[in-house]
């Protein structure tokens, strides 16, 4: 399977615990995208690396989050002392800009749903 | 604010007709716009892309127009099937990089 894999898929942790999620894009891939989605709703944007540097994060990230992309190929994204309201799932997706072409199809992995009790 | 809404929430049809999705957007300087279907509990599934310079694309019983001039795209499903039941996300790119998804339009098609 060649498309953006993610792991965990599900993650169940006590509130104030640190927890770290992977994602894996498709290899030629050099964007690459964190969002997170509550229920009911879309997904919403939180960071996005080209290659190994992180260009934007949105306002949702606090300092409990970070993510790395640390040789520009696999991603992490850490929560630190979770909270109830991190409960979510996490989605990462990956692209290939086209320069000078409105193309950057995103495509996107199965997400890691988190649970915090 | 750049904003993507989707209209109606909620969508049941019978099987066998056709049927359309709504998506409007905020701001015409669109780069690109694809509309994704989820499925409960799942990841998204890319279903089609518009350009900013295309007016429509078309996959199979799917087929996707835009009108960046009225900030609209419609997602239209000919001869609907049971299998076709997920979330409906349109998505907009007011740039090269992130994405503003709209909220979904959960989609039901009674057998």
């Amino acid at each position: 399977d060649t498309g953006v894999s993610q792991d965990p898929r599900h993650k169940i942790t006590k509130r104030g615990q640190n927890v770290t999620f992977r994602c894996d894009p498709i290899s030629e891939h050099n964007r690459l995208y964190w969002y997170r989605q509550t229920l009911g709703q879309g997904p919403e944007f939180l960071t996005y690396f080209q290659n190994e540097a992180q260009l934007e994060k949105s306002r949702l990230l606090s300092d409990r989050f970070s993510a790395e992309r640390p040789k520009g190929s696999f991603s992490t994204l850490e929560i630190q002392r979770t909270e109830q309201g991190d409960s979510a799932m996490y989605l990462c997706a990956s692209s290939l800009p086209i320069s000078g072409r409105s193309y950057n199809e995103q495509f996107f992995g199965p997400g890691t749903r988190l649970t915090v009790l | 604010k750049q904003e993507v809404t989707q209209i109606p929430a909620a969508l049941s049809v019978p099987e066998g007709e056709n049927l359309v999705l709504n998506c409007s957007f905020t701001d015409s300087a669109i780069y690109n716009l694809q509309w994704f279907r989820q499925d409960p509990g799942k990841g998204l599934t890319s279903l089609l892309l518009i350009q900013s310079s295309q007016r429509e694309q078309t996959s199979g019983r799917l087929n996707a127009s835009l009108d960046k001039s009225s900030g609209r795209s419609t997602l239209y499903i000919a001869a609907s099937q049971p299998g076709d039941s997920a979330t409906y996300l349109c998505a907009v790119s007011f740039r090269d990089d992130k994405i503003i998804f709209g909220k979904g339009t959960r989609l039901h098609i009674l057998p």
